[in-house]
């Protein structure tokens, strides 16, 4: 399978912890996003690293790539209940619009 | 801009019956995905429509289908329903270029075979 997987695939933390979860690949990419999923609803792009990039902030996002061990991880800080949902990574590495999605990090906040 | 729609939110059908499920994407985008999210499969891609084309297609038997229409918006077609067909089917929207491309999701169809 091309896709790629969550590490881990639950994770339970207290509001205003960090939050970091980790994504692995199988082949070479051209960038890697990852997405947020509410319950039961479509998935929100959070963040888009390129192939040639090793770190990307946006806000409270922290997105590091390392594409010697096809890996990444999305680093949440000072995490709110709002940001309980799935986390997703995804990778393009074929031309056209084909994303491989990993099977998700299901994370709750508690309050 | 209004986002991606797809309908009818909720499906509910039996073994053996066909069913066709729509989305309406993001005015000028031009590509439209679909995927199958089950809990222990997570995303599966099933196939993606360029300018009414199929570019690419994932690993799904025949039964799968879709096509795309002018203005863009897409259907999804499933025949001979199974019940490991019961799924949250999501459709994704972008612009077709294919250069650093971001998926804008629809709520998805929920669909249960019984």
């Amino acid at each position: 399978s091309q896709q790629g997987e969550e590490d881990p695939q639950a994770l339970s933390i207290q509001e205003g912890e960090n939050a970091t979860m980790n994504c692995s690949y199988k082949t070479s990419i051209n960038n890697l996003q990852w997405y947020r999923q509410n319950s039961g609803r479509g998935l929100v792009h959070l963040i888009l690293i390129r192939s040639n990039e090793r770190e990307k902030h946006s806000g409270r996002l922290r997105v590091t790539l390392d594409t010697s061990k096809k890996s990444s991880s999305l680093l949440i800080t000072a995490s709110r209940a709002a940001d309980t949902a799935s986390y997703f990574c995804a990778t393009d590495w074929t031309p056209g619009n084909q994303f491989y999605f990993g099977t998700g990090t299901s994370l709750t906040v508690i309050p | 801009k209004a986002g991606v729609t797809q309908t009818p939110r909720y499906l509910i059908k039996t073994r053996g019956q066909q069913v066709t499920l729509s989305c309406s994407p993001i005015s000028g985008h031009r590509s439209v995905s679909w995927y199958q999210q089950t809990p222990g499969q997570g995303l599966q891609f099933l196939f993606e429509y360029f300018s009414e084309t199929q570019r690419n297609k994932g690993n799904f038997p025949g039964r799968f289908s879709g096509r795309q229409f002018s203005n863009s918006r897409s259907e999804m077609n499933v025949s001979t329903l199974e019940l490991g067909d019961s799924a949250l089917y999501l459709c994704a929207s972008s612009p077709g270029t294919g250069y650093e491309e971001k998926l804008f999701f629809g709520s998805g169809t929920q669909l249960s075979v019984l």
